[in-house]
């Protein structure tokens, strides 16, 4: 079937630290691969994506790359701010766009001051 | 545009009423889409519609629930004799199709059973 996994939360850094959240996957054909962001009180918002293997999604300092070697979709952000406090989930989808979307459980990011 | 609306944003209720949910998409959006979220997992695809027309339904979609979209424009989601098991956050998001755009979500319907 269709999986993804994320690494286990919760996740504490200081600002300006380097952030690196895992995420692997399991799928049955040629997946998409999102990365949304839920702030405290908000709904799902897509942070960033990547369509095909080696591609490179970024916005507002993260970034992603698709690799479909090791089945992975890591996200990175150089320097992250408390403002970037939320939850993140890794998600796949097999269809055009970003629609019936199998998600990851989630890892919840605390940065303090 | 003022994105996906839905309401109540929070329901509690004893064990064994009716309950529903209402989602209105971004207009315009042909597609919409129903997930359940519990607590510390992600979002799980319940069943969406495209217009008026329901495509596909999860297979964690029981006989209890029934979801329609009259009219192609805001959807409902209805849970019949509510059980412990239903309390999560039913989350409703919407995308046009013509584009290979975003899927936007709501902020969700938090279903606590008492």
């Amino acid at each position: 079937g269709n999986s993804v996994t994320q690494m286990e939360g919760p996740v504490t850094l200081s600002e300006e630290a380097f952030l690196t959240i895992n995420c692997t996957y399991t799928a049955t054909g040629y997946p998409s691969l999102f990365w949304y962001v839920q702030y405290p009180g908000e709904g799902l918002q897509l942070l960033l994506k990547a369509t095909k293997a080696d591609d490179k999604g970024s916005n507002k300092g993260f970034e992603a790359t698709y690799r479909k070697e090791t089945t992975s979709f890591h996200l990175e952000k150089g320097s992250v701010q408390v403002s970037d406090s939320a939850v993140y989930f890794c998600a796949l989808s097999l269809f055009q766009g970003a629609q019936k979307l199998v998600f990851g459980q989630g890892t919840r990011l605390t940065i303090n001051p | 545009d003022t994105g996906v609306s839905q309401d109540p944003r929070h329901k509690i209720t004893k064990r064994g009423q009716n309950v529903t949910f209402r989602c209105d998409p971004i207009s315009e959006h042909n597609r919409l889409y129903w997930y359940r979220q519990t607590l510390g997992q992600g979002p799980e695809f319940l069943t969406y519609f495209q217009n008026e027309a329901q495509l596909e339904k999860s297979r964690l979609l029981s006989d209890r629930f029934s979801a329609e979209r009259p009219k192609g424009s805001f959807s409902t989601l209805e849970i019949q004799r509510t059980e412990q098991g239903d309390s999560a956050m039913y989350l409703c998001a919407s995308i046009q199709t013509r584009n290979t755009g975003e899927l936007f979500f709501g902020e969700g319907s938090r279903l606590t059973v008492l």
